[in-house]
C-alpha cells in the first residue's frame, strides 16, 4: 500500500478483555516497528520485526504482550488481560530495512481501557 | 541518565524568527540521527536524517551533528506558524536495534 495501515483506528474496551491491533507495512518494507506513546510522553518501543529473522521482544513491558508477523507483511499486537495502564496509542512503523533512512509511521490506534 | 534527552519545552519564537532545537544522546557508538515532527494527535513524520558531523541542509531546516560532544539540533529557519508542533530526536544505536526516541521538544510559533 501507499502507507502504513493500522487498524482499528479507535478502541475502547473493559479491563481484563483482551484486544488485537493490526498493522499493514508499506509494500515491500521488511522492518516493522511497534511503539505506544502515552499522554505527554515519548515514543516507548516495543517490539521490531526484520525480514525472517527473530524479533526483538525487547521492549514488551509484560507477558500480555506479544506480536506475530504473518508472511513477513501485515503484524498483529495482542494485549491480553488489559489494564488500564495499557491506555495509549500504539503505533506501528515500517522502513526498507534495518539500517533504516527513518521509519514511516501509520497513524495508530488509540486504546482506551475502562 | 536517559538515552535521548530533549528540552521539553515550549520553546516559542516568533514568526520569521530561527528556532533552535536541541538533544544529547547517551550511546556514543550510534550512528544515525533523526527528526520527527509531530502535530497534536497525528503520528510522527520524518523531516530529515544525519548520519556525519556537520551541518545538512533542506529546505528551511538545517540538521546539526556534533558526535564528540553527542550532540545534534534541528534549525528551523523563518519560522512558521504550520511549524508549532512537537519535534522528536531520534537515534539509531550500533547493531542491529531499532529508534530510541527523546520525549519531544513542543515547538510555538507565534504569529
Amino acid at each position: 500500500g501507499a502507507g502504513v495501515s493500522q487498524s482499528p483506528s479507535n478502541k475502547v474496551t473493559e479491563k481484563g478483555k483482551d484486544v488485537e491491533l493490526r498493522c499493514d507495512p508499506i509494500s515491500g518494507h521488511t522492518a516493522l516497528y511497534w511503539y505506544r506513546q502515552s499522554l505527554g510522553q515519548g515514543l516507548e518501543f516495543l517490539i521490531y520485526f526484520q525480514g525472517n529473522s527473530a524479533p526483538d521482544k525487547s521492549g514488551l513491558p509484560s507477558d500480555r504482550f506479544s506480536a506475530e508477523r504473518t508472511g513477513g507483511s501485515v503484524s498483529t499486537l495482542t494485549i491480553q488481560r488489559t489494564q488500564q495502564e495499557d491506555s495509549a496509542v500504539y503505533l506501528c512503523a515500517s522502513s526498507l530495512g534495518a539500517v533504516s533512512f527513518g521509519y514511516t509511521f501509520g497513524s495508530g490506534t488509540r486504546l482506551t481501557v475502562v | 541518565q536517559k538515552e535521548v534527552e530533549q528540552n521539553s519545552g515550549p520553546l516559542s519564537v516568533p514568526e520569521g524568527a530561527i528556532a533552535s532545537l536541541n538533544c544529547t544522546y547517551s550511546d556514543r557508538g550510534s550512528q544515525s540521527f533523526f527528526w520527527y515532527r509531530q502535530y497534536s494527535g497525528k503520528s510522527p513524520e520524518l523531516i530529515m536524517f544525519i548520519y556525519s558531523n556537520g551541518d545538512k541542509e533542506d529546505g528551511r531546516f538545517t540538521a546539526q551533528l556534533n558526535k564528540a560532544s553527542q550532540y545534534v539540533s534541528l534549525l528551523i529557519r523563518d519560522s512558521q506558524p504550520s511549524d508549532s508542533a512537537t519535534y522528536l530526536c531520534a537515534v539509531k544505536r550500533r547493531g542491529n536495534t531499532p529508534l530510541v526516541f527523546g520525549k519531544g521538544t513542543r515547538l510555538s510559533v507565534i504569529a
